[in-house]
């Protein structure tokens, strides 16, 4: 099974400023098709999770532009230019390239 | 709207059984990859299993950790998904997700107890 690890595990952040949440892959997520399957997802609390960025690097459909992904093969960035309230919640990267599909133990976000 | 709907949870008793639905609108469901997804009060996102769709056969695959207790099927006429679930134990207790991963639709989950 291909291990997530996330890191930081909590991240509490002042409004306006920058976060980044990192995650760590087992094995090189990059498919042969050129793609690599690597989600990032947002549950805000009491909510469903919400996909964010999607093949690492593609902003999900409402998704604000502060948020971006980065990142290749194991390791993978995501990060917010500037954190509002509304940001608050728990984010969940996520490998898509083989089943099992694993998730990474998760990142709380809070403000400061 | 896309939208997914899941019922069917409850309270039930270690060893008991209990299916699910996913009732899907908005999209073309027949053609859709469908995903289940559980979450235990406070803990992290455990892909549970998947469906594909019928050009795939509805070829389905599982987390390896449930032995064979669960199975997800579905039915493209009603536009719906299921898990059956079997010889519940108490760490199954967990809200249940229905998911399309492949755009992040999302269920807003059902709540599965299994308890004494």
């Amino acid at each position: 099974d291909t291990v997530m690890t996330q890191s930081p595990l909590s991240l509490p952040v002042t409004p306006g400023e920058p976060a980044s949440i990192f995650c760590r892959s087992s094995q090189s997520l990059l498919h042969s098709n050129g793609y690599t399957y690597l989600d990032w997802y947002l549950q805000k609390p009491g909510q469903s999770p919400q996909l964010l960025i999607y093949f690492g690097s593609n902003r999900a459909s409402g998704v604000p532009d502060r948020f971006s992904g980065s990142g290749s093969g194991t390791h993978f960035t995501l990060k917010i230019s500037r954190v509002e309230a509304e940001d608050v919640g728990v984010y969940y990267c996520m490998q898509a390239l083989q089943t099992p599909i694993t998730f990474g133990q998760g990142t709380r976000l809070d403000i400061k | 709207e896309v939208q997914l709907v899941e019922s069917g949870g409850g309270l039930v008793q270690p060893g008991g059984s209990l299916k699910l639905s996913c009732a899907a609108s908005g999209f073309g469901f027949s053609g859709s990859v469908v995903h289940w997804v559980r979450q235990a009060s406070g803990k992290g996102l455990e892909w549970v299993g998947r469906i594909r769709s019928k050009v795939n056969n509805h070829a389905t695959e599982y987390d390896a950790s449930l032995k064979g207790r669960f199975t997800i099927s579905r039915d493209d006429s009603k536009n719906t998904a299921y898990l059956q679930m079997n010889s519940l134990k108490v760490e199954d207790t967990a809200m249940y997700y229905c998911t399309r991963l492949d755009d992040g639709t999302w269920g807003q989950g059902t709540l599965v107890t299994v308890s004494s």
